[in-house]
Parts: structure tokens; sequence; C-alpha cells
């Protein structure tokens, strides 16, 4: 299986900060990472695609970069709404896998 | 616009089957893929397996001998079992759509969750 890393697991920031959150895969999976917002008690949310494809409706604050093995997911201008965990997602391989989220709760 | 719901048992004993249920609205299940993902609490999501509306299955090797999705189009439905459940089968399940493109697959959108607990 393919192991996706998501350190830090938590991490502090304020309104209006730029964050970024990485997640690591254990083999290289060129571009076929997912990324997700969850709201506490909320299914996940699909924000970004193929490592850097905004969703509709997504807003632009939001962007992917990455290939192989290391991927960042950043936040320009952090709003109130986005404190939450976020999720990355390799489809790769069979598995599919998940990694264990980054928390960005207010500092 | 594209809705899932989860039904099934909050509480199922250990040993016994988990069976779970995923009705689909405004899009019909005789197109895409569709998964479960699991996720314990405090923890990560987990994915279980999808299905083809034509019967054909991916399951995650590690649940494979315990897990049986299966797919009604007449219905627009989904179904889970897992059998001989333990208490590390405790979690929020999810359905969700699954899309392919171009060789990468994600889930979008998902149902609101159902928490299943085991426990006697």
């Amino acid at each position: 299986d393919i192991q996706m890393t998501q350190s830090p697991s938590s991490l502090s920031a304020s309104v209006g900060d730029t964050v970024t959150i990485p997640c690591r895969a254990s083999q290289s999976i060129s571009t076929y990472i997912n990324w997700y917002q969850q709201i506490p008690g909320k299914a996940p949310k699909l924000l970004i695609s193929a490592a850097s494809s905004l969703q509709s409706g997504v807003p632009s604050r939001f962007s992917g970069s990455g290939s192989g093995t290391d991927f960042t997911l950043t936040i320009s201008s952090l709003q109130p709404e986005d404190f939450a965990t976020y999720y990355c997602q390799q489809s790769y391989s069979i598995p599919l896998t998940f990694g264990g989220g980054t928390k960005v709760d207010i500092k | 616009q594209v809705q899932l719901q989860e039904s099934g048992p909050g509480l199922v004993k250990p040993s016994e089957t988990l069976s779970l249920t995923c009705t689909v609205s405004g899009v019909s299940t005789s197109s895409y893929y569709w998964s479960w993902v699991r996720q314990p609490p405090g923890k990560g999501p987990e994915w279980i397996g999808c299905i083809f509306y034509t019967g054909s299955t991916n399951y995650n090797p590690s649940l494979q001998s315990r897990v049986t999705i299966s797919i009604d189009t007449s219905k627009n439905q989904l179904s889970l079992k897992l059998s001989s459940v333990t208490a590390a089968d405790t979690a929020t399940y999810y359905c969700a759509r699954t899309i392919p493109a171009h060789g990468n697959n994600w889930f979008d959108p998902w149902g609101q969750g159902t928490l299943v607990t085991v426990s006697s």
C-alpha cells in the first residue's frame, strides 16, 4: 500500500495568513493526488484533483502543487471558514489511501 | 444536484454483519463508480471499495475477505455488507461518487455519513 504522510498533524494560523499543508507519498504517484477539506461533523469535501485542478465553486485562494512524492496544499489569505482538517488522497494504485490529516486551527 | 444518503443500524454486535444502504438522487447509478469510505473517530478516512453499475467491484485488500458491495440500479442504491465485525470497525461510514479521469480517481460528492458502533 502507498502511505500518505501529513505532517504536522495540526497547525495554528490567523485570518489573513498564507498556510502551506504538506503531504508526502511513500513512493512516486505522479500527480494522482486529491485534496479534501473536512469541517467537524461534516463529510469531506473535494477541493483539488490531480494535484492542482481546482474544483468548481472552490475559492481561488486554494491551490495545489507537486508531483512524484511531495505535494502541497496552499491557502492564501486564510478565512474564518477555512479552519478545518485537510486530507490528501492518492489514486495511483489500489488500495486508494488517505493521509492522516492536518488540522488548521485559530492561533 | 447529486446527493447521497446512507442508512442502516447505528449499533452492531461483535461478530455480526454490518449492513448499510446508500440512496443516490440527482444522477443515475448507471453512471460513474460508487465507493464506500469509512472514518474511525479522530482518524483519517479509509477506502473500503467501489462498484461500477455493471457490478464490477474493487475492494481494499485489508477488508476484502469480509466485504461485499452491491448495486441496485432500479432503486438507485448501493449497499455495503461487512461481516464478522469487531470494535475496530467502529467508524462513520460514507458513500461517495467516484470519478475516474486520466488514471486519477476522486470522491465527489460524499453522503453525510452514518456512525456505526460495534458493541455488545
